[in-house]
């Protein structure tokens, strides 16, 4: 069981639009800033969104995220079959002094 | 080019020991917090264990605490996870993970580059 709450599943059409949630605590979200990564099939993660909703260069702007309290949300627009892959949330947890992924999201495009 | 790669990953029987290796290149390392993030199998990111840019300052997840240990060689830009007493519970891709530059308030729990990892596979 995450410390994070992520949606295990979402799919939507290509063109559409998709929102990711994140939800978390005072201890987490609350207190710090969320990434999200991006992980599709067989490759390794890569960074989508840090410190709430900034977006390294190379990261198209169909991405962005905010925050509200003790949740986050991720959104996508003009979904691509490209975009199929798992999409994760992150950030710090003060309570547990640890770092703390949501369980991960996986994103079909159909 | 940010690169990071890792080595040292295998089979071993629960008890044993594997030191996983990352070289990396194209940054600055002594400026940049680093991590190893592990995912077993069809699972999600599990977050291993951080440290500072200096080596001063380390951290880890409860399941690895007292068994792991991660260390940073900055002649060598390489960053180290010695992995003893293993169980079956350690077993997925290591992923070596670049943090954040060590000024940023978040260094140590942002991930800006990764690896393509290493697997490692622990049986009884």
């Amino acid at each position: 069981q995450s410390v994070l709450t992520q949606p295990p599943s979402l799919s939507a059409a290509p063109g559409q639009r998709v929102t990711i949630s994140c939800s978390g605590s005072t201890s987490n979200i609350g207190s710090n800033y969320v990434s999200w990564y991006q992980q599709l099939p067989g490759t390794a993660p890569q960074l989508l969104i840090y410190d709430n909703h900034k977006r390294p260069s190379e990261i198209s702007d169909r991405f962005s995220a905010s925050k509200s309290g003790t949740s986050a949300t991720l959104g996508i627009t003009g979904l691509r079959t490209g975009d199929d892959g798992d999409y994760y949330c992150a950030t710090w947890d003060r309570s547990l002094n640890v770092v703390v992924f949501g369980g991960g999201t996986k994103l079909t495009v159909l | 080019q940010v690169r990071l790669v890792e080595s040292g990953g295998g089979s071993v029987k629960t008890g044993g020991s594997l030191k996983l290796s990352c070289a990396v290149s194209g940054f600055t390392f002594t400026d940049y917090y680093m991590a190893w993030v592990r995912q077993a199998p069809g699972k999600g990111l599990q977050w291993v264990s951080y440290i500072s840019h200096t080596g001063a300052y380390t951290n880890y997840a409860d399941s690895v605490k007292g068994r792991f240990t991660i260390s940073r060689d900055s002649a060598e830009t390489s960053l180290s996870l010695q992995m003893n007493s293993l169980t079956t519970e350690d077993t997925g891709v290591y992923f070596c993970a670049r943090g954040g530059v060590y000024y940023d308030s978040s260094a140590y729990f942002l991930f800006t580059s990764w690896g393509q990892g290493t697997l490692v596979s622990v049986s009884s």
